[in-house]
């Protein structure tokens, strides 16, 4: 079953704007990871940002930060200050705790525009 | 981050034959992971190990097998390549400390069935 939704397949951005990309996901399982990684052209993955689900606050990391409403099961990843080099896609995934099968959503494609 | 390696980058195959890829690490972690990555798919499990000799089916492991013998290679054989397998495929770590950690990633392995 589908656990993680994207639901945009693409966004589009002005150069030092804030940007949104959603993810919703599904569980049953009080204990959880989300995680949020960027894919360049290049196609390495890379690590972006991780919330708990016992997390009080919102994670953080430098200018990416996760709007994680639990009740709503969203992870949305916020970008503020977009740069060109923001240009990737972008995956959200979860891994219920015990689980050893980290889900993909599909991931949204960012373009950050000059 | 953990040293991880995956060899060949790319491959060209023919159907029906067999093709092996490895993914080699250098930093001791207990659990890695096959994933292959496909549009509209995110990445989607194939397999994954949490040991030496010690592995388990994915969400897509029908045509797979895999192997560990040494704590640092974990290899991926399509016994017979089909066209369906052509993708990328990407092998993770985790080293297991904590049961929620994230996933480092290889660069991806692209491999087209011919």
């Amino acid at each position: 079953a589908q656990k993680i939704t994207q639901t945009q397949p693409g966004m589009f951005v002005q150069e030092k704007e804030a940007v949104t990309l959603d993810c919703t996901y599904d569980t049953s399982d009080p204990s959880y990871g989300l995680f949020w990684y960027k894919q360049p052209s290049s196609g390495e993955m890379i690590f972006l940002i991780y919330q708990g689900s016992y997390d009080q606050q919102n994670a953080t990391e430098g200018r990416y930060s996760l709007n994680f409403q639990k009740a709503r099961k969203s992870a949305n990843l916020v970008i503020s200050a977009s740069q060109l080099g923001d240009s990737a896609m972008y995956f959200c995934a979860m891994r219920e705790q015990g689980d050893n099968d980290m889900r993909f959503g599909a991931g949204t494609r960012l373009t950050v525009k000059p | 981050d953990a040293g991880i390696t995956q060899s060949p980058r790319h491959k060209v195959t023919e159907t029906g034959t067999p093709v092996t890829l490895r993914c080699h690490q250098t930093e001791n972690h207990r659990y890695m992971y096959w994933y292959r990555q496909d549009p509209g798919h995110g990445l989607r499990l194939i397999h994954y190990s949490y040991g030496v000799k010690d592995t388990d089916k994915g969400e897509v492991s029908d045509g797979y097998s895999v192997s560990r013998s040494k704590t640092e290679d974990f290899l991926l054989t399509l016994e017979s390549a089909t066209s369906s397998q052509t993708s990328v495929y990407f092998c993770a770590l985790r080293d297991g400390l904590s049961d929620m950690g994230g996933y480092t990633f290889g660069s991806g392995t692209r491999l087209t069935v011919v």
